[in-house]
């Protein structure tokens, strides 16, 4: 088990938008930063926020990362058939004193 | 552009030690945090641990006692060493490179390891 949990599975049509969430608790999300990747299964993750929100350079601004308390939110607009790939968020927990991540999300194009 | 390259063994026998090693090309290896990372079949992302170039290194507790990172600044390379194997340890492993706190903003392509008997 993920000490972040997220949705395994989410979809929506080419040009909608989805919303991936990521649960945690006040040891890791609460007080800690996010940062999300995308990974497509025999590829290397790709990074696509940090500290909550931030995009390194490259990525597009149609992915968008907030945090509310204990939980975060990947979002993506525009959606396209590339952007087909399972998603994690990840962020430090300060009980564990370790990096931890959720399970991952599968984004379907429909 | 910076890449990553990883390699070694990728099957082992039970009690046996897990090595890898992963090269830095075309950038700097000092003033980061080197990583590695694991993904077990069907789950989610596991932080193994990392190493600085002045040498310090922060391990996950729950593997802490089996592990060892070490670096080699003079080949830009750093290494992954994981003792008495079980099929747990069965998992695609990385290197990666920590941008900031819990943010790896660089990523080999991953070593399948498999432990059988």
């Amino acid at each position: 088990q993920s000490v972040l949990t997220q949705p395994p599975s989410v979809s929506a049509a080419p040009g909608q938008k989805v919303t991936i969430s990521c649960s945690g608790s006040s040891s890791n999300i609460g007080n800690n930063y996010v940062s999300w990747y995308q990974h497509l299964p025999g590829t290397a993750p790709k990074f696509l926020i940090y500290e909550n929100n931030k995009r390194p350079s490259g990525i597009p601004d149609r992915f968008s990362g907030s945090k509310s308390g204990t939980s975060a939110t990947l979002g993506i607009t525009g959606l396209q058939t590339g952007d087909e790939a399972d998603y994690y968020c990840g962020t430090w927990d300060s009980s564990l004193s370790a990096v931890v991540f959720g399970g991952g999300t599968k984004v379907t194009v429909l | 552009q910076v890449q990553l390259q990883q390699w070694g063994a990728g099957l082992l026998k039970p009690s046996e030690t897990l090595s890898l090693t992963c090269a830095v090309y075309g950038g700097s290896f000092g003033g980061y945090y080197w990583n590695w990372i694991r993904q077990p079949p069907g789950k989610g992302l596991e932080w193994i641990g990392e190493i600085h170039l002045s040498g310090s290194t922060n391990l996950n507790p729950s593997l802490k006692s089996r592990v060892s990172i070490s670096a080699d600044p003079s080949k830009n390379q750093f290494s992954l060493n994981l003792n008495s194997v079980t099929a747990a340890d069965t998992a695609v492993y990385y290197c990666a490179r920590r941008v900031v706190l819990s943010a790896y903003g660089l990523w080999g392509r991953g070593t399948l390891v498999t432990v059988s008997s």
